[in-house]
């Protein structure tokens, strides 16, 4: 019974070309967020939905865009991935964004910039 | 200062051994804590939450201390799929991780 979905769980995309991951989720959580996690570090948070709407953590690169369509969905659009964003990007859900209520990660995707 | 630090291990221990670790938090009006793992390539896994009189979960207890703002997690009689990276979590307002503690358990 998966919660928190990700499509695709690879993905490969050229220099420049913009990529879009999803997120799907079945919990009925009103927040939603996306982090970016490199090799041996901690999961970066990019930005989150607290229903529609949207935060933006200070030092996300313009690059990085998201979307929430509904309760269920939310994209995480990458304009022109360059080498550097390379990485996992995992998304999450919560019940509330005030940091007390616990996160359930969907199984990421791994995104390979050539 | 990072907000939220971790020794990167490993920690190497045979099986049915004890393993415990810290994780030091800068923000002393944080307000909740968590541990989480995370298997190779895999997503994180909230693992327990870490109550103020400490808490304990089976053979795994975590402890909190305010005032020398740290948080501690305890693995009793390891077992082979306790290897993992254990990420500490803080709640200052948002979640801030840990880059995670590696345990590597062995037979």
């Amino acid at each position: 019974d998966a919660m928190v979905i990700q499509n695709p769980r690879y993905q490969v995309t050229q220099f420049g070309k913009p990529v879009t991951l999803s997120c799907s989720q079945t919990l009925n959580h009103n927040v939603m967020y996306w982090y970016q996690q490199k090799s041996s570090q901690a999961p970066k948070l990019l930005f989150h939905y607290y229903d529609k709407d949207f935060n933006n953590e200070a030092d996300t690169p313009d690059n990085f865009q998201s979307r929430r369509p509904n309760t269920s969905f939310c994209f995480l659009d990458i304009r022109s991935p360059g080498l550097g964003d390379a990485a996992m990007y995992l998304c999450a859900t919560s019940r509330g964004d005030s940091g007390g209520y616990e996160q359930y990660f969907g199984p990421g995707t791994r995104l390979t910039v050539t | 200062r990072k907000e939220v630090e971790q020794d990167p291990g490993p920690f190497n221990v045979p099986e049915g051994a004890t393993v415990a670790f810290n994780c030091t938090y800068s923000n002393s009006a944080s307000q909740s804590f968590f541990w989480y793992r995370q298997d190779c390539r895999k997503e994180p896994k909230l693992l327990m939450s870490v109550y103020s009189s400490g808490n304990e979960d089976g053979r795994f207890t975590a402890q909190l201390n305010r005032a020398s703002q740290y948080i501690s997690l305890l693995i009793r009689d390891s077992k082979l799929s306790d290897s993992a990276t254990y990420l500490c979590v803080v709640n200052d307002y948002k979640l801030s991780f840990g880059a995670g503690t590696t345990v590597t358990v062995r037979a």
